[in-house]
Parts: C-alpha cells; structure tokens; sequence
C-alpha cells in the first residue's frame, strides 16, 4: 500500500547560487535556536547557533536570522555546494533547567552541478 | 575525539525478540538523549538524562521501552518485545549544557528493523 510520510519542503538550487531556508518556531518562550545538518545515512551534525537577545550571527559561510516578532529563522548558506545538500533542521529551545531540543520538520536542500 | 558510539549500527530482528541499542557519550559531556527518526514522525526525542539520572522520558511510545544509563559513559535503549512499527533509525546524543549552548552532539545512529 502507498505509505504516507512526513512531507518535508524542498529547496533545488544551483550550485554557486545563496540558498536561504526558513524555519518557523512555535514556542514565544524558546530563547536559543540552533541548525543542523544531515546528511544521508548520518547523524545530524551542527551548524550554527543563536541566543534570542542577537538577531543575527555569521559563521562559515552560514548565516542565521532570528525574526522573534514573527517567531521566525532562516539559514543563509553562501555560495551552496554539491556538498550542502543535505536535510536542514531547525531547533529550539525554552531554557531554564530544560536541556531539550525541540526538532522540526527539516528542509531537503538539493544543490545542482 | 571519537565522538558518541552507538552500537550495532545495524540491528534486524523478528518481532517479540528483545532488541538493546547501546550509546557511549563524549567523555565529559553530561546529558544524554535518545531519539527516534522515521518518515512518518521525522525526529523525536524518547528520554534524557541529565549526570545519568532520567529527567524526562515522555517521549517513550510505552512500556516495551526502556533506558538506563548506569554510568556516565555508557547507556542502554531497550526494546522487548520489539515490533514491526519500531523500525526506524534510533540516535543517541551528548551535551555538554553550558550557560550559553544547549547543542547536542550526535551519533551516526542504529538502524533498526523488525520483521
């Protein structure tokens, strides 16, 4: 039978071009956000983080904007390569004494050569 | 720094067998997660430890499921009886939790098929 599975948004790029991938948040009270990366048959690896009180943080190649009137992030990747592509998470988390991170659907990058 | 094991990295098992994944975190790090990933749920997390103690397994689907971490270095997820619905991929991560990072470092996971 058809299998119905989670539905995840899809960014195709060519290679050289920004891709820019969004992410909405839920929690008003989440006051860091982090990025990660995942390649197939691997582990999600690290990107880039953000505290609430910055609106912007620069990396490698890797931007992150936090827009928290709209609840909204975005990941900014320069110059994309093949090796980008990738499936991107977002993730959030409330601070305090809780250590969770709350995941969400991910974004499939595909970077054409 | 070889990061967090898990192991098997690949587990196929009949339905009502006991299934035990295992998880070595980075030395030094004291928290602990373990999540699920399926294209049905993407990435869930089951339950965490903080300096091996179980702070919140809410995400555990039910009582076939369980975790320990007898120590700071190593853990245990467990299955019994398993089931064709448990297939997915199983991920351990570690956290150093600092005043300014919550990142979690993960492993390259246990996929895990019930038949």
């Amino acid at each position: 039978g058809e299998s119905v599975g989670l539905h995840l948004p899809t960014l195709s790029v060519q290679e050289g071009d920004n891709s820019i991938i969004n992410c909405a948040y839920s929690n008003s009270a989440s006051d860091y956000f982090i990025w990660y990366k995942q390649e197939s048959g691997k582990g999600p690896q690290f990107i880039i983080d953000i505290r609430s009180n910055m609106d912007k943080r620069q990396g490698q190649r890797v931007t992150v904007l936090l827009n928290k009137t709209v609840k909204h992030l975005s990941l900014q990747i320069a110059a994309t390569q093949p090796g980008d592509s990738a499936v991107y998470f977002c993730a959030e988390n409330s601070g305090g004494s809780n250590y969770k991170l709350t995941f969400g659907k991910g974004t499939l990058l595909t970077v054409n050569p | 720094d070889a990061g967090v094991i898990q192991s098997p990295r690949h587990e196929v098992t009949e339905m009502g067998q006991e299934v035990t994944l295992r998880c070595k975190p980075i030395s030094g790090h004291n928290s602990l997660f373990w999540y699920r990933q399926t294209m049905m749920r993407g990435l869930e997390l089951l339950i965490y430890f903080n300096n091996n103690v179980p702070i919140d397994d809410s995400g555990m689907p039910e009582d076939r499921f369980s975790a320990k971490m007898p120590n700071a270095s190593f853990s245990t997820l467990k299955i019994q009886p398993s089931e064709p619905r448990d297939s997915a991929v199983y991920f351990c991560a570690s956290s150093p939790v600092t005043s300014s990072s919550y990142e979690q470092y993960f492993g390259p996971g246990t996929r895990l098929t019930v038949t």
